[in-house]
């Protein structure tokens, strides 16, 4: 069965340090792979998807980047983390047609 | 305008009550999906529908494409049903990403 992993689970970090989260998915292969926020108050919001290694489209302008350097790898970066980036960060896989698996995701909160 | 608006925001009932959520949305869509997120942020999904009615234990989730309408029920409600339940709904398009509305917090008291 597919089971989708993300760490850390939680994480406080300061304005201006850098930003690494990283999902990994089993039991499947070349899933679409996203990235989500939830900010405080406010509904979930597309970030980042990829289709295949390397493929990634960005929804939202801003800080973040993301990367799909293997097959079910897909990893949220930021160089300068500002204090709109806290939030509820979700990972998340399917495929075309199929419902959507969440990981468990992960809370930021920037200090 | 938001392109899904659920209703309503949040809903206090009692133990063994009927649960509506309504859903509407204003693009075209391939699917229409209902999540339940938990205090910890953890979100399962529900329902993924296309057309018509889908049933799951004492949930039942319905869609009028011709409406653009969706509501999830939940009959003979329970403490441990309270949680956010977020309607999302998803593109034509390959990528599938979905758009989510803002959920709507329940609270069921015993």
């Amino acid at each position: 069965s597919q089971t989708i992993h993300q760490w850390p689970a939680t994480l406080v970090q300061p304005v201006g340090s850098p930003l690494s989260l990283e999902c990994t998915v089993e039991g499947t292969s070349n899933p679409n792979l996203y990235w989500y926020r939830q900010a405080a108050g406010r509904g979930l919001q597309l970030l980042f998807y990829s289709v295949g290694i390397g493929q990634i489209s960005s929804e939202v302008p801003q800080n973040l980047s993301a990367s799909r350097p293997q097959d079910r790898q897909f990893i949220l970066s930021s160089k300068k983390l500002l204090l709109s980036d806290s939030g509820f960060y979700l990972c998340a896989w399917s495929f075309p047609s199929m419902g959507q698996f969440f990981g468990p995701g992960t809370r930021l909160t920037v200090l | 305008k938001n392109e899904v608006e659920q209703s309503p925001q949040n809903l206090t009932a009692q133990e063994g009550e009927f649960i509506t959520i309504n859903c509407s949305y204003s693009v075209g869509i391939s699917a229409l999906h209902w999540l339940q997120q938990h205090p910890g942020g953890g979100i399962v999904s529900l329902f993924m529908l296309s057309s018509g009615k889908k049933k799951h234990g004492r949930l039942i989730a319905t869609i009028n494409i011709q409406e653009k309408h969706s509501s999830l029920h939940i009959t003979a409600s329970h403490p441990r049903d309270s949680a956010v339940y977020i309607c999302a709904v998803r593109g034509g398009g390959s990528q599938g990403n979905l758009i989510f509305g803002k959920g709507t917090k329940l609270s069921v008291k015993p």
